[in-house]
């Protein structure tokens, strides 16, 4: 078990491309989530999947954003037409079911020029 | 939904001495509080957690109590040691509106040798 696994670590985009990141969470784990995190705050919700499903999403998640987990493995995030504000840090986590231990990754920094 | 405060939002220590850190939440059906460790750079790496059925845990120098009556948890760090420096972030499941974790602001630890 190699822990949560984030792709790339690293994103310098220009303004209006579009960004796909990805997540490889625990195998084993059935719940998969992704968080924003900026600059002295703590995470914030995004979306989250249970299994191949995703459940819930937050406002946060713009029409912009597209997230998938098929076969409900590796995650996907996408961000179309980027803008200045969405550069953060795109966390993933995984937990083997709610209120379970939940493992972050090492994220993904998202700079937009 | 869920709202979690957290204090102090900076904390300096003498090596040898102990932090503190306190989070409130205002969930009270919320029954799972992690705690989080991030160094610069890396995602959150869970370092305790609590149950709501129970009141306190300990693990080596790291301690946390729970008051459900107050809706209030404490992060307990004895004997710190320069290596303990990093943002500390509490958290609390949110049952009611959404399965997910909700994430105080932090709080900057810097242990001073």
């Amino acid at each position: 078990d190699t822990g949560v696994s984030q792709n790339p670590r690293h994103k310098i985009t220009k303004r209006g491309q579009n960004v796909t990141f990805r997540c490889d969470p625990i195998s084993e784990h059935n719940r998969l989530y992704w968080y924003r995190q900026t600059l002295g705050q703590g995470p914030e919700f995004l979306t989250y999947f249970q299994n191949e499903a995703q459940l819930e999403k937050s406002r946060l998640l713009s029409d912009r954003f597209s997230a998938e987990r098929p076969k409900g493995s590796f995650s996907t995030l996408e961000i179309q037409r980027t803008e200045q504000g969405d550069s953060a840090m795109y966390l993933c986590a995984s937990s083997l079911g709610p209120a379970e231990e939940a493992f972050f990754g090492q994220g993904t920094r998202l700079t937009v020029v | 939904g869920e709202n979690v405060e957290q204090h102090p939002s900076t904390l300096s220590v003498q090596e040898g001495d102990s932090a503190v850190i306190k989070c409130t939440y205002s969930d009270s059906a919320s029954n799972y509080f992690p705690w989080y460790k991030q160094e610069l750079g890396k995602g959150p790496q869970l370092i305790i957690d609590i149950r709501s059925n129970v009141g306190e845990k300990k693990d080596q120098r790291i301690a946390v109590t729970l008051n459900k009556t107050a809706k209030h948890f404490s992060l307990h760090i004895t004997e710190t040691q320069p290596e303990d420096s990093a943002v500390y972030f509490c958290a609390a499941w949110e049952e009611e509106y959404g399965n997910k974790l909700v994430f105080g602001a932090g709080t900057i630890l810097r242990v001073k040798s």
